[in-house]
């Protein structure tokens, strides 16, 4: 069965420093890819996604994503993170096959002065 | 303008009640989904309409019944709450139906229900 993993609960970074959020997936084939945000209250936003091609996407707010096979990982990063970006965020695999998505449990990031 | 809306944003209820809670989009797509978020943050689907037509019907108690009066509305109406729903569910929409999980989401804000 797919599986989103997201190791990390929760992460605390200082505003300026760089960030890596750890995305682990179980899928037969290559999936497709997505990261989203959830700012407290607030709906899911789309910061990237990974259909095929380049294996580092570039997405919103300054966030980039590489996708690596062989660690079936899609591991979100920003180099400088800023107070605003404390928030959820979830990683998610859309089915190739089922027409199904599926979720990580989310890591919530807070972010120190 | 606000793509894809839902209401009410928080609901209390008793156990035993109906519910129903509405969600709008503005975008013109045709898909749109029904999500269950519960206390740890797993957020899994519970439904996904395409056109008016029943897609995904995820394993959900028959309590829940997922409405589509057009394409631009998926309203979910839950009988006899019980105090697992409690739960935040969320609206979605995609431009078109999700044919092998290629498609991008776009959520509403969620709606809190607290079942006591």
């Amino acid at each position: 069965a797919q599986s989103v993993t997201q190791p990390d609960i929760h992460i605390t970074v200082s505003e300026g420093a760089s960030l890596e959020l750890r995305c682990n997936y179980s899928y037969g084939a290559t999936p497709y890819l997505f990261w989203y945000v959830q700012s407290p209250g607030q709906g899911l936003q789309l910061l990237l996604k990974y259909f095929s091609g380049d294996t580092l996407v570039q997405g919103i707010k300054g966030f980039e994503a590489e996708f690596k096979r062989s660690q079936s990982s899609f591991n979100l990063r920003k180099p400088s993170v800023h107070w605003s970006d404390a928030a959820e965020y979830f990683c998610a695999v859309g089915d190739r096959v089922g027409n199904q998505f599926y979720f990580g449990t989310g890591t919530s990031l807070t972010v120190i002065p | 303008d606000t793509a894809v809306s839902q209401t009410p944003k928080y609901l209390v209820t008793q156990m035993g009640n109906d519910k129903s809670i509405k969600c709008e989009q503005n975008l013109g797509h045709d898909t749109m989904y029904w999500y269950k978020q519960d206390s740890k943050k797993f957020l899994k689907i519970m439904f996904s309409y395409n056109n008016k037509e029943l897609i995904i019907n995820e394993t959900v108690p028959n309590r829940f019944s997922p409405k589509s009066p057009d394409k631009a509305h998926l309203n979910l109406h839950i009988n006899s709450l019980e105090l697992g729903d409690s739960a935040v569910y969320f609206c979605a929409s995609s431009q078109e139906f999700p044919a092998g999980g290629r498609v991008t989401q776009y959520f509403g804000p969620g709606t809190r229900l607290l079942v006591l």
